[in-house]
C-alpha cells in the first residue's frame, strides 16, 4: 500500500541555519503530497503543497518540491527562526489511497536553538 | 474562527470504562476524519465520514464507533477503555476529498489506566 517514510527526529539547529527534512513515498498514481506542522500543544495545520510532478510548494520561507523521478518531497528553509520548533508531517493523498484519505509520515521534531 | 473543536482536552480513565470524544466544526465540510497519533507512528486514521449519515473505517478502528447525525458533529466512541487507547485524537475536517486541506482540532489526550 501507499507509504511517506520521512527522517528521523529530533533535528537540532541553530538559528539561521538551513534546514532540509527528507521526505520520500510509495504510491500508485500521481498523489498529491502535503508538509503539515504541528506547534506545541496544538494541532496540526498546512504548511505547503503540491498537487502533481515539479510543483514547488512554498509558504512562511519554507519550500518543497514535487520530484517523480526520486518520489521525494524534501522541505527546506534557508534560515530557521526558534518559532519553526515544530514537528512537521510529510503527506499524501491519492487515487490509490482513496481521495478522502491521508497517509501521514511519522513527523520529524525540529528545534532551534537561539 | 472557531474551525475544528473537540472536547475533552484531557481525559484519564480507567480499564473498562466508556467516554465520548466530542468533535464539532462549523466551516460546513462535508468530510470528517479520526486519527490517533502514538509516538513514533505518526497519524492512523481510525474512521471517516464523507457526510450525514455516512461512516467508515479507518486503519485501526478496532474498540471504536462514530456515527454522523449532522454535518457539523463526529463523536468517537471508546466502549470499553484499554490501555491501548491511550493516545493522542484528533478529529479533522476538509471542504473536498482530495487534494483538499485538512482542519485539524487541538487534540484530546486520552490515558487509560
Amino acid at each position: 500500500g501507499d507509504s511517506v517514510t520521512q527522517m528521523e527526529g529530533p533535528v537540532t539547529l541553530s538559528e539561521e541555519a538551513f534546514l532540509t527534512i527528507n521526505c520520500t513515498y510509495t504510491a500508485t498514481g500521481y498523489p498529491s503530497l502535503f508538509w503539515y506542522v504541528q506547534y506545541p500543544g496544538e494541532g496540526l495545520q498546512l504548511l505547503l503543497k503540491a498537487t502533481k510532478a515539479d510543483d514547488k510548494g512554498s509558504n512562511k520561507g519554507f519550500e518543497a518540491t514535487y520530484r517523480k523521478e526520486t518520489t521525494s518531497f524534501h522541505l527546506e528553509k534557508g534560515s530557521v527562526q526558534v518559532s519553526d520548533s515544530a514537528v512537521y508531517f510529510c503527506a499524501l493523498s491519492g487515487p490509490s489511497s482513496g481521495t478522502y484519505k491521508y497517509i501521514f509520515g511519522t513527523g520529524t521534531r525540529l528545534k532551534v536553538l537561539a | 474562527n472557531a474551525g475544528v473543536t473537540q472536547t475533552p482536552k484531557f481525559r484519564i480513565l480507567k480499564i473498562g470504562q466508556s467516554m465520548t470524544l466530542q468533535c464539532t466544526q462549523d466551516m460546513n465540510h462535508n468530510y470528517m476524519y479520526w486519527y490517533r497519533q502514538d509516538p513514533g507512528m505518526g497519524l492512523k486514521l481510525i474512521y471517516y465520514s464523507v457526510g450525514a449519515g455516512i461512516t467508515d473505517k479507518g486503519e485501526v478502528p478496532n474498540g471504536y464507533n462514530v456515527s454522523r447525525s449532522t454535518t457539523e458533529d463526529f463523536p468517537l466512541r471508546l466502549e470499553l477503555a484499554a490501555p491501548s487507547q491511550t493516545s493522542v485524537y484528533f478529529c479533522a475536517s476538509s471542504y473536498s476529498p482530495g487534494p483538499g486541506e485538512l482542519f485539524f482540532g487541538e487534540g484530546s489526550r486520552l490515558t487509560v489506566l
